[in-house]
């Protein structure tokens, strides 16, 4: 089956720093990552994703990075803010026998980053 | 739009006990899901449906029941509730696959 794993369990960094959270999975055939952010007491809130087709992709002060040849995620935060205190999760998709994955995410751990003013 | 919305916020449970925990998108999501995550944990599929009248297992399913009669409603069943059954359930929802699905707040549950 399908593991996704994170390398740091926390992170802490100065605000105005980069960030970079690092999540490794195990099965080759996944095909969809997302980048997930969770703050206390509320569900996850979906910050970037990208396909296995990509190996990179930019959003608004985010970046994802994928490296298949390691199966390797990791999500870049560029100018940390406190509000960006959270814990973030990594996510993937493997296609089941007839190409679909229906969403069936499978989560890591999650990385609790803490952004000190 | 409401998004996904779940009731109760908050529940504690008697051993053996069940109940039903509500989900509702307004968002003609046809994908639903309901997860559930254990203290500093990432979180497991519990079940998911692709659309009304289907449904399906997900990694964790043992005690737990699902139904979907409507596009809008996903409701998860507990019957005979048990402490390992304790954690906070999130149901989720999304148009299409492969996309990433939209998540409710959650509802967390104890069982003593």
């Amino acid at each position: 089956g399908e593991s996704v794993g994170l390398h740091l369990p926390t992170l802490s960094v100065q605000e105005g720093d980069n960030s970079i959270i690092n999540c490794a999975y195990s099965n080759s055939a996944s095909d969809y990552f997302i980048w997930y952010k969770q703050e206390s007491g509320k569900g996850p809130q979906f910050i970037i994703d990208i396909r296995s087709n990509m190996d990179k992709r930019q959003g608004q002060r985010v970046t994802v990075l994928l490296n298949k040849t390691v199966k390797h995620l990791s999500l870049q935060i560029a100018a940390t803010q406190p509000g960006d205190s959270a814990v973030y999760f990594c996510a993937s998709t493997e296609p089941n026998a007839g190409g679909t994955s229906y969403g069936k995410l499978t989560f890591g751990q999650g990385t609790i980053l803490t952004v000190h003013p | 739009n409401a998004g996904v919305t779940q009731t109760p916020k908050f529940r504690i449970l008697k051993i053996g006990q069940s109940m039903t925990l509500q989900c509702a998108q307004d968002m003609n999501h046809n994908y639903m899901y309901w997860y559930r995550q254990d203290p500093g944990m990432g979180l497991k599929l519990i079940y998911y449906s692709v659309g009304a009248g289907i449904t399906d297992k997900g990694e964790v399913p043992n005690g737990y029941n699902v139904s979907r009669s409507t596009t809008e409603d996903f409701p998860l069943r507990l019957e005979l509730a048990a402490p390992s059954q304790t954690s906070v359930y999130f149901c989720a929802s999304s148009y299409s696959s492969p996309a990433a699905p939209f998540f409710g707040p959650g509802t967390r549950l104890t069982v003593l």
